[in-house]
């Protein structure tokens, strides 16, 4: 299976700072088709996961336009431009390049 | 509004089975997939596995092959997810997440609210 590694375990942010999380698989996600299949998931406290970013850099309906994705290959970034209180969760990338899915082990973000 | 509602809470005992349901409403049920996620208390997310509501083609995570069967009911817009040889570390929630149809495709737009199912003596 793919192994999907993220970086760091946790951050915590001042509100209006920006914050990076990595996530780094072990094997290309770049499918023959052309698209690559990394995405971003968003699990809020007491809630389900929420998508925020499919095929490494799309921003599912609704999800607000400071959150991007970039990356290619192996190397993937999720990036909040300016961080509000309401983005406290945990992150987690999930590849489906494979039959396998395998998300991170996710990436717990803070208000300071 | 796309809807994804699951059963209740199941407390079951080692060795025993669990079904969990997961009822879609506001799309055309059939022409999505269903993946399953579950997550132990405190952890990550674990993909289970996935199945087209379309014609029932199924892909299990290969650690649970064996022990789980996902099956769908069209009639009623109905997925279900059934564990079987419950063990301690079973103990999850469980959730199911709309999919793409024709394969697991990690597109998980809409999900179910969760089921907890725990495994004890």
């Amino acid at each position: 299976d793919i192994v999907m590694t993220q970086t760091p375990l946790s951050l915590s942010v001042t509100p209006g700072q920006p914050a990076s999380i990595s996530c780094k698989s072990s094997q290309s996600l770049l499918h023959s088709d052309g698209k690559t299949y990394l995405y971003w998931y968003l699990q809020k406290p007491g809630q389900p996961p929420q998508l925020l970013i499919y095929e490494v850099s799309n921003r599912f309906s609704g999800v607000p336009d400071r959150f991007s994705g970039s990356g290619s290959g192996t190397d993937f970034t999720l990036k909040i431009s300016r961080v509000e209180a309401e983005d406290v969760g945990v992150y987690y990338c999930m590849q489906s390049i494979q039959p396998a899915l395998t998300f991170g082990g996710g990436t717990k973000v803070e208000i300071k | 509004q796309v809807q994804l509602v699951q059963s209740g809470a199941e407390v079951k005992k080692p060795g025993a089975s669990v079904k969990v349901s997961c009822k879609a409403s506001g799309y055309t049920f059939t022409s999505y997939g269903i993946s399953w996620v579950r997550q132990a208390p405190g952890q990550g997310l674990e993909w289970m596995g996935w199945i087209s509501a379309y014609n029932g083609n199924t892909n299990y995570a290969q650690k649970l092959q064996g022990r789980v069967t996902m099956t769908t009911d069209t009639s009623t817009s109905t997925a279900y997810m059934e564990l079987r040889s419950l063990r301690s570390d079973d103990t999850a929630v469980y959730y199911c997440a709309r999919d793409r149809v024709a394969v697991a495709g990690g597109n998980f737009d809409y999900w179910g609210q969760g089921t907890l199912v725990t495994v004890s003596s």
